[in-house]
């Protein structure tokens, strides 16, 4: 049963346009949600986070939007950068005893297009 | 800072043998985990440890063992190698001074099992 779900395997973006990842889960418990990116042959990175007593977060080019009446989030990329392309995996976890157990979502590549 | 190390990148076994994953951190963080991800999965699971002579199991646990007597190191250990367990496989560590860290990911093992 998996508790994390990243629908689309793979997206293309052109350069400068906006990348829109999703992620939805099904477990109500979780209240901490992580975006991790991961290039090849390398461990995933973090980057960016959002806790469920807010509905957005941001951090530069990335934000992150949460909402939990539909239990769905989102990643945003403005503008896409070719670095930017990875594959990224929606992480999810329950409780301040549990925050450490990660949950992930099975991954999106992403490819940005000059 | 060398971050999280893990060795060897790559491992070939046959059914049956045993062997150790190693995964070492200097950042003095209190917990580690182990994740094995594989195609269309995202990132699973398999022991976690809170603290030296604490650990726990996660979501994928049979077929691995794992002891924390040190803060840096926290090895995964394969009994009896079998195919099912081909994978990457990725330590993570991360502070428990704060219930919401982010967690610090290895470069990876890909073990495949014959």
């Amino acid at each position: 049963d998996q508790q994390v779900k990243q629908n689309s395997p793979s997206l293309s973006v052109q350069e400068g346009r906006i990348s829109i990842l999703n992620c939805d889960y099904t477990n109500s418990m979780f209240d901490y949600f992580l975006w991790y990116k991961k290039y090849p042959a390398e461990g995933p990175t973090f980057l960016i986070s959002i806790s469920s007593i807010k509905d957005k977060n941001e951090d530069g080019r990335f934000t992150v939007f949460l909402n939990k009446s539909a239990k769905h989030l989102s990643l945003h990329i403005v503008p896409s950068q070719p670095g930017d392309s990875a594959v990224y995996f929606c992480a999810a976890s329950a409780g301040s005893q549990g925050a450490q157990k990660l949950v992930f979502g099975q991954g999106t590549r992403l490819t940005i297009n000059p | 800072n060398a971050g999280v190390t893990q060795t060897p990148k790559f491992q070939v076994l046959k059914t049956g043998q045993s062997m150790t994953l190693q995964c070492a951190q200097d950042m003095n963080h209190e917990y580690m985990s182990w994740y094995r991800q594989d195609p269309g999965m995202g990132l699973r699971l398999i022991h976690y440890s809170v603290g030296a002579g604490i650990t726990d199991q996660g979501e994928v646990p049979n077929g691995y063992n794992v002891s924390r007597s040190t803060t840096e190191d926290f090895p995964l250990r394969l009994l009896s190698a079998a195919p099912s367990q081909t994978s990457v496989y990725f330590c993570a560590s991360s502070a428990l001074a704060s219930s919401y860290n982010e967690q610090f990911f290895g470069p990876g093992t890909r073990l495949t099992v014959l």
